[in-house]
């Protein structure tokens, strides 16, 4: 069983739609939440990061952290074009000092 | 500053030939990264170095994977002899901390015929 399951879609929209992407993990060690956006042929970048459970919103995006259920998403409302992206969750815990462990990533096309 | 710097960012080479992938992380992150990312397998973690020390190199897959940190401005990433396998985007990223935001740089293309 892999540490992080994502479903790698992908996932086509209307724009103005409210989109769900969504990550499911298994260590209940993991104590950082992150999310990280990636545009076609460019590096990640960090698009969302929350520490405890809960949910916490920046604009049109909200991340929401349900550790009890090991199960992490991200909301994006009225979605743009510019939002067609492929997004990447990624966890990190105290047990692996440095390193973020990243979902397979979700590709979301956003149609005008 | 400019960010994760990365050359070259295309590179075609021929089967068992040596590749060499270099980096400029940003100035004062003390986390370097080297990821690797496929359509097949999605983004996977090579090896990552804390100052300037390999940490965990648990995700080199094999033998002819090679990396190096002589300094904390210069990191390179070495394949000998590449394989058309290992055909992918290689990125390398850097960080404050373990679990400060990682920046990417813009990744090298490598294809091996």
């Amino acid at each position: 069983q892999k540490e992080v399951e994502q479903d790698p879609g992908p996932l086509s929209v209307p724009e103005g739609a409210i989109v769900s992407l969504n990550c499911t993990y298994s260590n209940s060690a993991f104590q950082y939440f992150m999310w990280y956006r990636q545009y076609s042929r460019k590096g990640p970048e960090l698009l969302m990061y929350t520490y405890s459970s809960g949910n916490k919103e920046d604009g049109r995006f909200t991340a929401q952290v349900d550790k009890s259920s090991k199960y992490i998403s991200l909301f994006i409302r009225d979605s743009q074009p510019s939002d067609s992206a492929t997004y990447l969750c990624a966890l990190w815990g105290s047990s692996n000092t440095g390193k973020l462990i990243f979902g397979q990533g979700t590709t979301l096309q956003v149609k005008p | 500053d400019a960010g994760v710097i990365q050359s070259p960012r295309h590179e075609v080479t021929e089967m068992g030939q040596e590749v060499t992938l270099r980096c400029k992380p940003i100035s004062g992150h003390d986390y370097l990264f080297w990821y690797r990312q496929t359509m097949m397998r999605g983004l996977e973690l090579l090896i990552y170095f804390n100052n300037n020390v390999p940490i965990d190199d648990s995700g080199m897959p094999e033998d002819r994977f090679s990396a190096k940190m002589p300094n904390a401005s210069f990191s390179n990433l070495k394949i000998q002899p590449s394989e058309p396998r290992d055909s992918a985007v290689y990125f390398c990223a850097s960080s404050l901390s373990g679990a400060n935001e990682q920046f990417f740089g813009p990744g090298t293309r490598l294809t091996v015929l």
